[in-house]
């Protein structure tokens, strides 16, 4: 079975400031999708960036970034250039590309505070 | 475009008794997908339709169950509620062809109180 573990309950980081959130998943598969969501306090998933797992560079989001280590099976979010409006709850999930299509896997997430 | 559309948004039930929630996908995508986000927890897939019928399910008991319409609307039947179903229930659309892309699009939840 697949889990995904996201071990920081909370990340504080001031505007403009880089700030850097840590997922690491479990997996025999190979091919599969990785992303990362922002759910707000209106508590619609937003999603931030999505990854491909055959895919050897990184991606990025404007602000956003992932550094996608599959054979650590790490992939984690940086947010360059902090703005208020950043701070939400963010979740990090798995989905494999066969059967399970569309099934995604969260990680508990990670709440991330933007200070003045 | 409206999006993913839930409702009701707020919910107080009865233990024991039996609730429905509802769901209209994005346009343009044909399969539905629940999840159970207990409060502090991250969302847990409850299950997935597509062509009006059930694909995909999560570890919930049978007393989850649902629906999908021939519009690709879908409900979420939760029979004698427990204490333990409180939690936000997320409804994500997304299409089965891969000529598009397959990001699924989330409501903004249903919050289902049980007291």
């Amino acid at each position: 079975a697949q889990t995904v573990t996201q071990s920081q309950p909370e990340m504080s980081v001031q505007e403009a400031e880089t700030v850097t959130l840590s997922c690491t998943y479990d997996t025999s598969e190979s091919d599969y999708y990785l992303f990362w969501y922002k759910q707000p306090p209106s508590r619609q998933m937003i999603l931030v960036i999505r990854q491909e797992a055959y895919k050897q560079q990184n991606a990025t989001e404007n602000r956003f970034s992932v550094n996608f280590q599959k054979a650590a099976k790490s992939f984690s979010l940086k947010i360059s250039d902090s703005q208020l409006g950043d701070a939400a709850m963010y979740f990090c999930a798995y989905e494999l590309v066969t059967d399970s299509w569309g099934k995604l896997q969260f990680g508990a997430g990670t709440q991330v505070v933007v200070t003045p | 475009d409206a999006g993913v559309t839930q409702s009701p948004t707020h919910l107080i039930k009865t233990r024991g008794q039996q609730v429905t929630l509802r769901c209209s996908p994005k346009s343009g995508h044909d399969t539905v997908s629940w999840y159970q986000q207990a409060l502090g927890q991250g969302p847990q897939f409850i299950f997935q339709y597509y062509e009006e019928e059930e694909r995909q399910r999560g570890n919930f008991p049978d007393r989850f169950s649902g629906h999908q319409f021939p519009n690709y609307s879908s409900e979420l039947n939760v029979n004698a509620l427990l204490l333990g179903d409180s939690a936000l229930y997320l409804c994500a659309s997304s299409s089965r062809d891969h000529s598009l892309n397959t990001e699924a699009f989330f409501g903004q939840g249903t919050r289902l109180t049980v007291v």
